[in-house]
C-alpha cells in the first residue's frame, strides 16, 4: 500500500531533549516536506526536499533540521525543543512537478513540556 | 506573489442540503489548485485539483470545484451533506514555475447538523 509513515505519534517530552521524528515514503518520490499545523493558522511549511542530498527552508524553519540521505526518508530534528514547538506535525511527498498532489502522514502530535 | 484565502473558518449545513466552500487564490501565472480534506486524528487526503485542463473538476466522495480565472476563485461544492462529511477543508495553491512553493489556506471546518 502506497503511504507516508511517520513516527512516532505522539510524543510528549521535556525542554532541551534532543528528539527525531522520522518520516518514510514508499511512492519514490523526489519531493518530501514538513509542516507543522497549529489552530487558527493551517499548515505551515518547515522544510522540504526536492531530492537526496537537497534540502530548502520552508516559512518556519527556526529550531529544526532536516537531512534527507536517502530518497525514501526525510527525518525532522529539534535539537533543543522549546514549548512553541508544541504542534501537530505533518510530513508529506510527491512526484515533482507542482501539479502533483501531496501524500500525507497521519501525523505526529508533539507536545514540549 | 501567491496567496490562499479561504473565506469561512466554520460553515454549517444541515444534512442533505448543499455544501460550498469559498476559496480565493492571487497567483502570478497559471496555478494548479487542490482541495484536500481532514478528518480528526488524520492527515490530509486529496479531494480534487485543477491543473489548466477543465475548469470544472470532480472529485472524490460527490465534491466538485469550479475554477473560475476571473474571479479568482476555486469553490468547493457538493450537492447533499453527508454527516460523514464533517471535517476540515483545505484549499491550496502553487505555481507551475516555482516548484518549491505552495500555500494552503487556512481551512474550512465543516459541520453537519443532522
Amino acid at each position: 500500500e502506497a503511504q507516508v509513515t511517520q513516527n512516532p505519534r505522539y510524543l510528549i517530552t521535556v525542554t532541551g531533549k534532543k528528539l527525531t521524528v522520522t518520516c518514510s515514503q514508499n511512492m519514490n518520490h523526489e519531493y518530501m516536506s514538513w509542516y507543522r499545523q497549529d489552530p487558527g493558522l493551517g499548515l505551515r511549511q518547515i522544510y522540504y526536499s526536492m531530492n537526496v542530498e537537497v534540502t530548502d527552508k520552508g516559512d518556519v524553519p527556526e529550531g529544526y533540521k532536516v537531512s534527507r540521505k536517502e530518497k525514501r526518508n526525510f527525518p525532522l530534528i529539534l535539537e533543543s525543543p522549546s514549548p512553541n514547538q508544541t504542534s501537530l506535525y505533518f510530513c508529506a511527498s510527491r512526484l515533482q512537478g507542482n501539479n502533483q498532489p501531496q501524500h500525507f502522514g497521519d501525523g505526529t502530535r508533539l507536545s514540549i513540556l | 506573489a501567491q496567496s490562499v484565502t479561504q473565506l469561512d473558518s466554520h460553515v454549517s449545513v444541515s444534512e442533505g442540503t448543499p455544501v460550498l466552500l469559498r476559496c480565493n487564490y492571487s497567483s502570478s501565472y497559471s496555478p494548479s489548485l487542490f482541495w484536500y480534506v481532514q478528518h480528526p486524528n488524520k492527515g490530509l487526503q486529496l479531494l480534487l485539483k485543477y491543473t489548466s485542463a477543465a475548469t470544472l473538476v470532480k472529485g472524490i466522495n460527490g465534491f466538485e470545484a469550479e475554477f473560475k480565472k476571473s474571479e479568482t476563485s476555486f469553490h468547493l461544492t457538493k450537492p447533499s451533506a453527508h454527516m460523514s462529511d464533517a471535517a476540515e477543508y483545505f484549499c491550496v495553491v502553487s505555481d507551475w514555475n516555482r516548484d518549491d512553493k505552495i500555500i494552503f489556506g487556512k481551512g474550512t471546518r465543516l459541520h453537519i447538523l443532522p
